[in-house]
C-alpha cells in the first residue's frame, strides 16, 4: 500500500507562495495523488489531484515528479485563511473498492 | 448541489451504550466512506459502501459496523462504546470514475463518558 510522508509543520508569509512537499515513493503506476486540507476539525476539503501530469485549478497547483515518487502542492498566494493541516494522500484501489490513506499531514501556518 | 450532511453533529454517550450515526451523500453519489479522527491516530479509514454493499473495511473491531440504503444514505453503528471511541466521525461521498474525488461532511463529534 502506498503511503505518504510529509513534514509536520511549515510557515509561510502571507502573499507568498506556499510549497508543500510530499513523498510517496511506493506509489503504483495507476494510483492517484490527492491533496486535502482540514481547518479546525471541520471535514477535510478537497483541493486537487493528479496522476502523472501537473495540474492546476483555482485553488492550487500540483507538481508531480516524473518518477511519481514525490509531489508538491503550491498555493500561489497564501492568505491567512489557508492556515490548515494539509494532507497528501494516495488512493489505494483494490478489486473491490478504494481506500484513502491519510498520513499525519503538514500543519501550514500563514504568517501576516 | 447540497453537500454531505451528517447527523447528529454532537453526541454524548456512556460506556457500554451503542450509537448510530447518519450520513446523507451528495445527490447522485453512490459511494460513501467513513473515517474516524482522533488526536492520537489521525484520520483512519473505517469502511466504504457502494450500492448498498460494503466494498472495503479498515482495521477496526467488529463493534464498528455500517450499512447503506437504496437511496445511498449510510449509517454507521458502534456497539458497546468504549472511552477510546471518542472521536470525530467523518463521512465522505464520491461519484464513480477514475478521479474519485471524495467530499466530506462536517462530521459527528462523539464523546464517550
Amino acid at each position: 500500500d502506498a503511503k505518504t510522508t510529509q513534514p509536520p509543520s511549515m510557515d509561510c508569509a502571507e502573499g507568498r507562495a506556499a510549497n508543500l512537499p510530499c513523498n510517496h515513493s511506493t506509489i503504483s503506476g495507476n494510483e492517484y495523488v490527492y491533496w486535502y486540507r482540514q481547518i479546525h476539525s471541520q471535514g477535510p476539503q478537497y483541493i486537487i489531484h493528479g496522476l502523472k501530469n501537473n495540474e492546476t485549478n483555482e485553488m492550487a497547483s500540483l507538481i508531480i515528479t516524473e518518477d511519481r515518487k514525490s509531489s508538491t502542492l503550491i498555493l500561489p498566494h497564501a492568505t491567512l485563511r489557508d492556515t490548515a493541516v494539509y494532507y497528501c494522500i494516495v488512493r489505494h484501489t483494490t478489486n473491490t473498492g478504494n481506500q484513502f490513506y491519510f498520513g499525519t499531514g503538514t500543519s501550514l501556518t500563514v504568517i501576516p | 448541489k447540497a453537500g454531505v450532511t451528517q447527523t447528529p453533529r454532537y453526541l454524548i454517550k456512556t460506556r457500554g451504550q451503542q450509537v448510530t450515526l447518519s450520513c446523507s451523500p451528495i445527490s447522485g453519489h453512490r459511494s460513501v466512506s467513513w473515517y474516524q479522527q482522533t488526536p492520537g491516530q489521525g484520520l483512519q479509514f473505517l469502511f466504504e459502501y457502494f450500492s448498498e454493499t460494503q466494498r472495503n473495511k479498515g482495521n477496526f473491531p467488529g463493534r464498528f459496523s455500517g450499512r447503506q440504503f437504496s437511496n445511498s444514505r449510510s449509517e454507521m453503528n458502534v456497539s458497546t462504546l468504549e472511552l477510546g471511541d471518542s472521536a470525530l466521525y467523518l463521512c465522505a461521498s464520491s461519484s464513480q470514475g477514475a478521479s474519485y474525488e471524495q467530499y466530506f461532511g462536517p462530521g459527528t463529534r462523539l464523546t464517550v463518558t
